[in-house]
Protein backbone atom coordinates (compact mmCIF):
# COMPACT_ATOMS: atom_id res chain seq x y z
CA UNK A 1 0.00 0.00 0.00
CA UNK A 2 1.05 3.42 -0.80
CA UNK A 3 2.01 5.33 2.33
CA UNK A 4 3.79 9.29 3.06
CA UNK A 5 5.96 10.09 6.23
CA UNK A 6 6.50 13.55 7.06
CA UNK A 7 8.77 12.95 9.86
CA UNK A 8 8.68 16.21 11.75
CA UNK A 9 5.12 17.55 12.32
CA UNK A 10 6.08 20.79 13.18
CA UNK A 11 9.40 22.48 12.58
CA UNK A 12 10.22 26.16 13.85
CA UNK A 13 13.29 28.30 12.60
CA UNK A 14 14.52 31.25 12.94
CA UNK A 15 14.47 34.06 9.72
CA UNK A 16 17.79 33.20 7.31
CA UNK A 17 18.02 30.11 9.11
CA UNK A 18 18.12 26.74 6.74
CA UNK A 19 15.29 24.24 6.88
CA UNK A 20 15.26 20.86 5.52
CA UNK A 21 11.47 19.22 5.85
CA UNK A 22 11.36 15.66 5.77
CA UNK A 23 9.52 12.96 3.67
CA UNK A 24 9.80 9.08 2.67
CA UNK A 25 7.48 7.00 1.40
CA UNK A 26 6.97 3.55 0.71
CA UNK A 27 9.15 1.35 -1.55
CA UNK A 28 8.43 1.03 -5.15
CA UNK A 29 9.73 0.50 -8.23
CA UNK A 30 8.54 3.94 -10.38
CA UNK A 31 7.16 6.78 -8.17
CA UNK A 32 6.10 10.59 -8.79
CA UNK A 33 7.44 13.03 -6.12
CA UNK A 34 5.81 16.36 -5.10
CA UNK A 35 5.44 19.18 -2.33
CA UNK A 36 2.73 21.11 -2.19
CA UNK A 37 2.23 24.45 0.06
CA UNK A 38 -0.66 25.38 1.58
CA UNK A 39 -0.21 29.06 3.15
CA UNK A 40 -2.70 30.49 5.84
CA UNK A 41 -5.95 30.98 4.83
CA UNK A 42 -4.90 29.96 1.65
CA UNK A 43 -5.76 26.95 -0.74
CA UNK A 44 -3.05 24.31 -1.24
CA UNK A 45 -0.15 25.09 -4.30
CA UNK A 46 2.38 22.82 -5.87
CA UNK A 47 5.79 23.78 -5.14
CA UNK A 48 7.59 21.30 -6.98
CA UNK A 49 7.44 18.09 -8.55
CA UNK A 50 10.08 14.76 -9.35
CA UNK A 51 9.47 12.93 -12.16
CA UNK A 52 12.47 11.50 -13.49
CA UNK A 53 15.69 12.66 -14.80
CA UNK A 54 17.70 15.34 -12.23
CA UNK A 55 17.23 13.80 -8.67
CA UNK A 56 17.35 17.48 -7.62
CA UNK A 57 14.72 19.39 -8.65
CA UNK A 58 14.07 23.34 -7.74
CA UNK A 59 10.48 24.56 -7.59
CA UNK A 60 8.90 28.17 -6.39
CA UNK A 61 10.66 30.82 -3.62
CA UNK A 62 13.87 28.84 -3.90
CA UNK A 63 13.16 25.66 -2.06
CA UNK A 64 14.60 22.54 -3.34
CA UNK A 65 13.84 18.76 -2.93
CA UNK A 66 16.57 16.21 -3.62
CA UNK A 67 15.28 12.32 -4.81
CA UNK A 68 16.67 9.99 -3.33
CA UNK A 69 15.89 6.35 -4.46
CA UNK A 70 17.89 3.81 -2.31
CA UNK A 71 16.50 5.67 1.17
CA UNK A 72 13.18 6.08 -0.54
CA UNK A 73 13.47 9.99 0.70
CA UNK A 74 12.45 12.91 -0.59
CA UNK A 75 13.33 15.60 1.59
CA UNK A 76 12.63 19.52 1.28
CA UNK A 77 15.22 22.33 2.13
CA UNK A 78 15.90 26.10 1.72
CA UNK A 79 18.91 27.36 2.51
CA UNK A 80 17.21 30.68 3.88
CA UNK A 81 14.44 31.38 4.96
CA UNK A 82 11.98 34.27 5.31
CA UNK A 83 8.46 35.45 7.35
CA UNK A 84 6.91 34.88 4.40
CA UNK A 85 7.59 30.76 4.02
CA UNK A 86 5.35 30.37 7.29
CA UNK A 87 2.80 27.84 6.40
CA UNK A 88 1.99 24.02 6.39
CA UNK A 89 4.28 21.87 3.50
CA UNK A 90 2.45 18.66 2.56
CA UNK A 91 4.56 15.25 0.74
CA UNK A 92 2.53 13.55 -1.97
CA UNK A 93 3.63 10.21 -3.55
CA UNK A 94 1.99 9.13 -7.05
CA UNK A 95 3.18 5.30 -7.95
CA UNK A 96 2.82 4.72 -11.54
CA UNK A 97 -0.15 3.64 -12.73
CA UNK A 98 -2.09 4.60 -9.42
CA UNK A 99 -3.63 7.53 -10.85
CA UNK A 100 -4.14 9.68 -7.53
CA UNK A 101 -1.46 10.94 -5.18
CA UNK A 102 -1.11 10.28 -1.12
CA UNK A 103 -0.03 13.20 0.77
CA UNK A 104 1.57 12.85 4.04
CA UNK A 105 -0.13 14.35 7.20
CA UNK A 106 1.86 17.71 6.81
CA UNK A 107 4.66 19.30 8.14
CA UNK A 108 4.16 22.99 9.84
CA UNK A 109 6.71 25.56 9.21
CA UNK A 110 7.28 27.99 11.62
CA UNK A 111 9.75 31.06 10.60
CA UNK A 112 10.54 33.01 13.70
CA UNK A 113 12.32 37.15 13.35
CA UNK B 1 -12.36 29.82 -15.45
CA UNK B 2 -8.78 30.44 -13.94
CA UNK B 3 -8.96 28.32 -11.10
CA UNK B 4 -11.17 25.28 -9.77
CA UNK B 5 -14.01 26.97 -7.54
CA UNK B 6 -15.81 24.93 -5.06
CA UNK B 7 -19.01 25.87 -3.70
CA UNK B 8 -20.34 26.30 -1.17
CA UNK B 9 -17.33 27.44 1.35
CA UNK B 10 -18.46 26.60 4.36
CA UNK B 11 -21.57 24.51 5.14
CA UNK B 12 -22.90 24.06 8.26
CA UNK B 13 -25.69 21.03 8.48
CA UNK B 14 -27.43 19.35 11.34
CA UNK B 15 -26.81 15.79 11.79
CA UNK B 16 -28.37 13.54 9.73
CA UNK B 17 -28.84 15.74 6.76
CA UNK B 18 -27.68 15.13 3.11
CA UNK B 19 -25.03 17.76 1.45
CA UNK B 20 -23.85 18.24 -1.83
CA UNK B 21 -20.56 19.68 -2.57
CA UNK B 22 -20.04 21.64 -6.04
CA UNK B 23 -16.19 21.59 -7.94
CA UNK B 24 -15.74 23.44 -11.13
CA UNK B 25 -12.38 22.51 -12.59
CA UNK B 26 -10.27 24.04 -14.46
CA UNK B 27 -11.58 24.22 -18.05
CA UNK B 28 -9.73 21.39 -19.81
CA UNK B 29 -8.62 19.60 -17.19
CA UNK B 30 -9.59 16.12 -17.88
CA UNK B 31 -9.24 14.79 -14.50
CA UNK B 32 -10.89 15.58 -11.29
CA UNK B 33 -10.19 14.29 -7.42
CA UNK B 34 -11.93 14.82 -4.10
CA UNK B 35 -9.91 14.53 -1.02
CA UNK B 36 -10.69 15.39 2.86
CA UNK B 37 -8.65 17.11 4.75
CA UNK B 38 -9.46 16.61 8.60
CA UNK B 39 -8.27 19.13 11.69
CA UNK B 40 -4.52 18.76 12.01
CA UNK B 41 -4.36 15.99 9.52
CA UNK B 42 -3.40 15.40 6.00
CA UNK B 43 -5.38 14.98 2.56
CA UNK B 44 -7.64 11.57 2.36
CA UNK B 45 -8.33 10.04 -0.90
CA UNK B 46 -11.72 10.15 -1.68
CA UNK B 47 -12.67 9.28 -5.27
CA UNK B 48 -10.72 10.16 -8.60
CA UNK B 49 -12.29 10.70 -12.04
CA UNK B 50 -10.37 10.45 -15.21
CA UNK B 51 -11.95 11.39 -18.57
CA UNK B 52 -15.16 8.90 -19.82
CA UNK B 53 -13.13 6.09 -17.68
CA UNK B 54 -15.18 4.67 -14.65
CA UNK B 55 -14.24 6.61 -11.00
CA UNK B 56 -11.64 5.38 -8.64
CA UNK B 57 -13.80 4.79 -5.55
CA UNK B 58 -11.49 3.19 -3.67
CA UNK B 59 -10.92 5.91 -0.95
CA UNK B 60 -14.82 7.02 -0.36
CA UNK B 61 -15.18 5.87 3.59
CA UNK B 62 -18.60 4.51 3.35
CA UNK B 63 -21.92 4.22 0.81
CA UNK B 64 -23.23 7.62 2.33
CA UNK B 65 -20.89 8.85 0.18
CA UNK B 66 -21.27 9.22 -3.45
CA UNK B 67 -19.98 11.62 -6.22
CA UNK B 68 -20.88 12.58 -9.63
CA UNK B 69 -19.15 14.28 -12.87
CA UNK B 70 -21.27 15.16 -15.36
CA UNK B 71 -20.03 15.84 -18.90
CA UNK B 72 -16.67 15.78 -17.69
CA UNK B 73 -16.60 18.93 -15.84
CA UNK B 74 -18.45 19.94 -12.79
CA UNK B 75 -18.27 17.31 -10.29
CA UNK B 76 -20.99 17.15 -7.32
CA UNK B 77 -19.86 15.14 -3.94
CA UNK B 78 -22.90 13.95 -2.03
CA UNK B 79 -23.09 13.18 1.53
CA UNK B 80 -26.19 11.37 2.75
CA UNK B 81 -27.30 10.96 6.45
CA UNK B 82 -24.30 13.48 7.51
CA UNK B 83 -22.75 12.49 10.43
CA UNK B 84 -20.92 14.59 13.00
CA UNK B 85 -17.53 12.69 12.04
CA UNK B 86 -17.86 13.95 8.63
CA UNK B 87 -17.14 17.30 9.62
CA UNK B 88 -13.69 18.57 7.39
CA UNK B 89 -12.73 20.43 4.83
CA UNK B 90 -13.69 19.09 1.56
CA UNK B 91 -10.69 19.78 -1.30
CA UNK B 92 -11.62 19.07 -5.04
CA UNK B 93 -8.64 19.68 -7.50
CA UNK B 94 -8.10 19.05 -11.24
CA UNK B 95 -5.29 18.13 -13.22
CA UNK B 96 -4.77 18.39 -16.78
CA UNK B 97 -4.82 14.87 -17.96
CA UNK B 98 -2.89 12.79 -14.89
CA UNK B 99 -1.15 13.42 -11.68
CA UNK B 100 2.01 13.67 -13.18
CA UNK B 101 1.39 17.17 -14.00
CA UNK B 102 0.22 17.79 -10.12
CA UNK B 103 -2.74 19.47 -8.70
CA UNK B 104 -4.47 22.39 -8.88
CA UNK B 105 -6.72 22.83 -5.54
CA UNK B 106 -9.75 24.26 -4.98
CA UNK B 107 -10.07 26.50 -1.63
CA UNK B 108 -12.52 23.77 -0.20
CA UNK B 109 -15.76 23.48 1.68
CA UNK B 110 -15.57 23.34 5.58
CA UNK B 111 -18.10 21.06 6.10
CA UNK B 112 -19.48 21.45 9.99
CA UNK B 113 -22.30 18.85 11.30
CA UNK B 114 -23.98 20.01 14.07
Amino acid sequence: AQSVTQLDSQVPVFEEAPVELRCNYSSSVSVYLFWYVQYPNQGLQLLLKYLSGSTLVKGINGFEAEFNKSQTSFHLRKPSVHISDTAEYFCAVTYTNAGKSTFGDGTTLTVKP
Amino acid sequence: GAGVSQSPSNKVTEKGKDVELRCDPISGHTALYWYRQSLGQGLEFLIYFQGNSAPDKSGLPSDRFSAERTGGSVSTLTIQRTQQEDSAVYLCASSLASTVYGYTFGSGTRLTVV
